[in-house]
């Protein structure tokens, strides 16, 4: 079985760009939660999405935005991009979202703004 | 608001010791505790997680131990080997409203250097 497939791995922007994450959740799976890593913050939770539906959303600024498609896969989108946006975003899905139901994590994506 | 305090930050260890990390959520509402384990430059992975209903689950040489009138949980691992070294994250999580919420708070993570 798959496990939660990001792409791309590695990005570089230039500061005041756009980018576009994509995420695969495990099939099946139809929660996808999305978090920013970095070594001041931690692990931050972006949003989630169920059936295609933002169920809830973190305290980002409305720069960072998702969605989700019919099968699924998700994907979020950092508008105008700044250089502390440089991160590595996370991708985690479960089975229904619900507290009980493991969370599983992709290998996330490592966004470098220059 | 929602927010998980973990200790300590780092935690050195000689092999075959034990090693403890405490972690405090603030929100009573809060009823699923996983743990993970997070290897340099690899995704954090699912090690361990705890209901409300439970008060210590183990599996192995790890287990977890949940207080929820003092609102904290912990994790514990026995004879530590060097492969354990990673940092480990606590997290909270609770069912939002009418709906269900993917949503996990994570405490800040704490190193575990497990030393031959």
């Amino acid at each position: 079985k798959a496990g939660v497939t990001q792409t791309p791995r590695y990005l570089i922007k230039t500061r005041g760009q756009q980018v576009t994450l994509s995420c695969s959740p495990i099939s099946g799976h139809r929660s996808v939660s999305w978090y920013q890593q970095t070594p001041g913050q931690g692990l931050q939770f972006l949003f989630e999405y169920f059936s295609e539906t933002q169920r809830n959303k973190g305290n980002f600024p409305g720069r960072f935005s998702g969605r989700q498609f019919s099968n699924s896969r998700s994907e979020m989108n950092v508008s105008t991009l700044e250089l502390g946006d440089s991160a590595l975003y996370l991708c985690a899905s479960s089975l229904a979202g619900q507290p009980g139901y493991g969370y599983t994590f992709g290998s996330g994506t490592r966004l470098t703004v220059v | 608001g929602e927010n998980v305090e973990q200790h300590p930050s780092t935690l050195s260890v000689q092999e075959g010791d034990s090693a403890v990390i405490k972690c405090t959520y603030s929100d009573s509402a809060s009823n699923y505790f996983p743990w993970y384990k997070q290897e340099l430059g690899k995704r954090p992975q699912l090690i361990i997680d705890i209901r409300s209903n439970v008060g210590e689950k183990k599996d192995q040489r790890i287990a977890v131990t949940l207080n929820k009138t003092a609102k904290h949980f912990s994790l514990h691992i026995t004879e530590t080997q060097p492969e354990d070294s990673a940092v480990y994250f606590c997290a909270a999580s609770k069912k939002g409203g009418s709906s269900n919420t993917g949503k996990l708070i994570f405490g800040q993570g704490t190193t575990l250097q497990v030393k031959p």
